[in-house]
């Protein structure tokens, strides 16, 4: 069985600042790992996926994540947060071939302060 | 382009009612999945269409549930008679087909369930 686990349910920052939302996975095979954002009343939105290409993977609106095989951790950084970037973050997990259907975390809600 | 439609954005109901949910995937899309959120909990998949066939119907909760996606348009979620903790947001997401399509998610329905 697949499971990721977010640490933090929420996170805030400062405006400018690192954001690094984290994700651990537990899978018995090599799993496809993605990052979703959801906006207030709107659905979720893919930012990026790691498929066994690069481990370093980017995604949209300057996010990008890392695959750590040894520490089982696919964690979501940007390198500075803007007031847009405020909305709540998934991680989920798939099997490969196991097509969408996704093992998600429980989501980190991500404020962003002046 | 018209995206994932839900339809309604909410929905207020009675324990022992009856409520369906429907969801009209971006059209082309032969898969179309249902997932759900409960309060404070991870997202969680419920079942999975190939067309107008259950591809994949293992997370559906118990026999209160039934989907359908008569004639592989849209597709309709059934909660027959609704019980408390059937409280959460429902969310439908459609891709094409194929393995590794993106997957796009519509914004929810919010059933709450009195």
């Amino acid at each position: 069985a697949q499971s990721v686990t977010q640490l933090g349910s929420h996170v805030s920052v400062s405006e400018g600042a690192l954001v690094l939302l984290r994700c651990n996975y537990s899978s018995s095979v090599p799993p496809y790992l993605f990052w979703y954002v959801q906006y207030p009343n709107q659905g979720l939105q893919l930012l990026l996926k790691y498929t066994s290409a690069a481990t370093l993977v980017k995604g949209i609106n300057g996010f990008e994540a890392e695959f750590k095989k040894s520490e089982t951790s696919f964690h979501l950084t940007k390198p500075s947060a803007h007031m847009s970037d405020a909305a709540e973050y998934f991680c989920a997990v798939s099997k490969r071939g196991g097509g969408n259907k996704l093992t998600f975390g429980t989501g980190t809600q991500l404020k962003v302060e002046l | 382009e018209a995206g994932v439609t839900q339809f309604p954005s909410h929905s207020v109901i009675e324990k022992g009612q009856t409520v369906t949910l429907r969801c009209d995937p971006i059209s082309g899309h032969d898969n179309l999945y249902w997932y759900r959120r409960v309060m404070g909990k991870e997202i969680k998949f419920l079942l999975h269409f190939v067309k107008e066939s259950k591809q994949d119907e293992s997370g559906m909760p118990n026999n209160r549930f039934l989907a359908e996606r008569t004639g592989g348009t849209y597709s309709t979620l059934k909660v027959q008679p609704a019980e408390l903790e059937d409280s959460g947001v429902y969310f439908c997401a459609s891709s094409q087909q194929g393995q590794g399509e993106k997957l796009f998610f519509g914004s929810g329905t919010q059933l709450s369930v009195l």
